[in-house]
């Protein structure tokens, strides 16, 4: 299959502490992993992405990590902030036509 | 130039209205895509266009038909849409060569009445 199972759906926070979302992906021949930000009524925006041959990225408040024999990777975001609350998408890509396919969504919610 | 434009913003069209969608990009992306999004859902891929030919159809009705022009526009002309139609249109672009981000425009919001 190629679907692309993300969890949880929603995620509330206190502002300062950390949020994880998971992701797990189905086919072997991904191999690009980034992830979206959707504010409400917005694009999605690209906040990090991680290639196949990387266990892991970090910009500032941000890190993927890939767990390429699980077929799992994750996104963690450290001391939230209001401004982080909005739908998080993981997604993953095949070389083969460019096609993304992405995760159901993360609504995270960032509690002052 | 770093963004992927799209008009209208909005549209609202009858069951038996032709129109279109119309994308826009500067980036030199050689790879552009549309995407459908329902509320609360993921965008769901509908087509890639490569070097200015279509690569991909996940199957779409034949109700959307796609266009490329040059390398910098992309088309979606809609005819004989159904109300589940409804939805946020969203245009990309990008390298492509794999492991590059797509940028994706702002959307239309597509009301089938």
């Amino acid at each position: 299959g190629e679907n692309v199972e993300q969890h949880p759906s929603t995620l509330s926070v206190q502002e300062g502490d950390s949020a994880v979302i998971k992701c797990t992906y189905s086919d072997s021949a991904s191999n690009y992993f980034p992830w979206y930000k959707q504010e409400l009524g917005k694009r999605p925006q690209l906040i990090i992405d991680i290639r196949s041959n990387v266990g892991e990225k970090k910009d500032q408040r941000i890190a993927v990590t890939l767990n390429k024999t699980a077929k799992h990777f994750s996104l963690h975001i450290t001391e939230t902030q209001p401004e982080d609350s909005a739908v998080y998408f993981c997604a993953d890509l095949k070389a083969a036509g460019n096609k993304l396919t992405f995760g159901g969504g993360t609504r995270v919610l960032v509690k002052p | 130039d770093t963004e992927v434009t799209q008009t209208p913003k909005h549209l609202v069209m009858g069951m038996t209205n032709k129109k279109s969608l119309k994308c826009e990009q500067h980036m030199g992306h050689r790879a552009m895509y549309w995407y459908k999004q329902k509320a609360k859902k993921p965008p769901e891929l509908m087509f890639v266009y490569s070097y200015e030919k279509l690569s991909i159809n996940e199957s779409v009705p034949s109700r959307f038909s796609p266009e490329c022009p040059n390398s910098s526009l992309l088309n979606l002309h809609l005819h004989a849409l159904q109300p589940e139609d409804s939805a946020l249109y969203l245009c990309a672009s990008s390298q492509v060569v794999s492991y590059n981000e797509q940028f994706f425009g702002p959307g239309t919001r597509l009301t089938v009445l």
